[in-house]
């Protein structure tokens, strides 16, 4: 099975509430963590990352949240807008974090959760 | 828009049919990305350049075969493809090959065989 899942496959909520999206992983060894969001019609969008040396990371309305005892992965979205309405997956390197040179290979996906804005 | 472009948005063919999926970046990057992207599956990736040189072919069955000529376009090269092979073909570039480079995606081919 794959190493990354997500708890929810749609996540409801109200326009201007709090959105929290979860991610479970497997590998003990993944020191690097992606949530991406993806939108109809378009690519993925790179939202923010996290390193296994950080618990917080915080960005614009969004804050990235690491628990590496129980292998979690979460996502905040503060005051949710209608344009946050997309698919959000998360990834995890498959090893140790390659600064240079590697592969993309080392990058696992999950399947997403789809956030649904209630006006 | 993200600097990547493919073409075309969408392609519906036959099994027996040949046909090419372009992408192109605008960023300056020397690497590329090919994934297949399902319905309620994960991400997958197909082919890795970097620099122009293959880097990594994700067990991929032979009726795909990518083309990178320059550090700016790549191709998929698409023959006796089938129905399963149906999904979101999206294209993406990165500095450089690696998990800690921000990849941009381009915003997909949705490719039908029928």
């Amino acid at each position: 099975g794959e190493s990354v899942g997500l708890h929810l496959p749609t996540l409801s909520v109200q326009e201007g509430d709090n959105s929290i999206i979860n991610c479970a992983y497997s590998n003990s060894a993944s020191d690097y963590f992606i949530w991406y969001k993806q939108e109809s019609g378009k690519g993925p969008q790179f939202i923010i990352d996290i390193r296994s040396n950080m618990d917080k990371r915080q960005g614009q309305r969004v804050t990235v949240l690491l628990n590496k005892t129980v292998k979690h992965l979460s996502l905040q979205i503060a005051a949710t807008q209608p344009g946050d309405s997309a698919v959000y997956f998360c990834a995890e390197n498959k090893g140790p974090a390659m600064y240079s040179g590697g592969g993309a290979d080392g990058l696992t996906f999950g399947k997403g959760t789809h956030l649904i804005i209630q006006p | 828009e993200t600097g990547v472009t493919q073409t075309p948005r969408h392609l519906v063919m036959g099994m027996t049919n040949k046909k090419s999926l372009k992408c192109e970046q605008h960023l300056g990057h020397n690497a590329m990305y090919w994934y297949k992207q399902s319905a309620k599956k994960p991400l997958e990736l197909m082919f890795v350049y970097n620099f122009k040189e293959q880097t990594e072919n994700n067990s991929v069955p032979s009726r795909f075969s990518p083309e990178c000529p320059n550090s700016s376009h790549l191709f998929l090269h698409l023959h006796t493809l089938q129905p399963e092979d149906s999904a979101l073909y999206l294209c993406a570039s990165s500095q450089e090959a690696g998990p800690t480079y921000e990849q941009y995606f381009g915003p997909g081919t949705r490719l039908t065989v029928t």
